[in-house]
């Protein structure tokens, strides 16, 4: 089965830039979302198609997606960013696979 | 505003079943793929199930294929999860989420429901 896999937990300093990253074979030939999901609440798409962010998502989430890796930035991190982020990958024969998540601490 | 409510989860004996819905509401239901996402306690997100808008194309997650059935009702505009054969490991919170494209997830999921939880023991 295909894997995704995320660090357990990235820590960054508030109005620092904070990068999650998502691993998995040949990831840019697959689509790539991001989640933020804080606690108690369910999931909120912040990134679709490897790099598009839906209306409403402020502009410092912003992501990329090339060869085994696809990674989320978060530039000039609030303390409100603070919470779990999935990444999620999707192609026609692997379908939908979550990563493990990534715990961003803002300290 | 789209909507998105589960129901019919509980506690349920292993190797019973379940039927989850998820009621839609807010956008065209029969335009979109919907999915069952689940998380058990402390854990992350598990893709489940999803379907396509016109039902013709359906994938399950290795964990649960061949114990449950996703369907949808677009004239009722509701999805749907049966869960026979229930095990211990089946036990999280079940999302209903809308795809924001017809088949595939090209565009990720952008509504959720607040979740049904299923606890099996």
């Amino acid at each position: 089965s295909y894997e995704v896999t995320q660090p357990p937990s990235v820590s960054v300093s508030p109005g620092q830039t904070a990068s999650i990253t998502c691993s998995a074979d040949k990831l840019d030939d697959k689509y790539v979302s991001w989640y933020q999901q804080k606690p108690g609440q369910s999931p909120l798409l912040i990134i679709y198609q490897d790099h598009n962010r839906p209306s409403g998502i402020p502009e410092r989430f912003s992501a990329s997606n090339s060869g085994n890796t696809a990674t989320l930035t978060i530039s000039g991190t609030q303390a409100m960013d603070e919470a779990d982020y999935y990444c999620q990958a999707w192609d026609s024969s692997t379908d939908v696979v979550f990563g493990g998540g990534t715990k961003l601490t803002v300290l | 505003e789209a909507q998105l409510v589960e129901s019919g989860g509980g506690l349920v004996q292993p190797g019973r079943s379940l039927r989850l819905s998820c009621a839609s509401s807010g956008f065209t239901f029969d335009d979109f793929a919907m999915h069952w996402v689940r998380q058990a306690p402390g854990k992350g997100l598990e893709w489940v199930s999803g379907i396509t808008w016109n039902s013709d194309s359906i994938g399950y997650a290795g964990s649960v294929k061949g114990r449950f059935t996703i369907s949808r009702d677009n004239a009722k505009q509701s999805l749907y999860l049966q869960m026979n054969s229930l095990r211990a490991e089946d036990t999280a919170l079940y999302y209903c989420a809308k795809g924001q494209s017809g088949s595939g997830n090209t565009h990720g999921m952008d509504v959720w429901g607040q979740g049904t939880t299923v606890t099996v023991s």
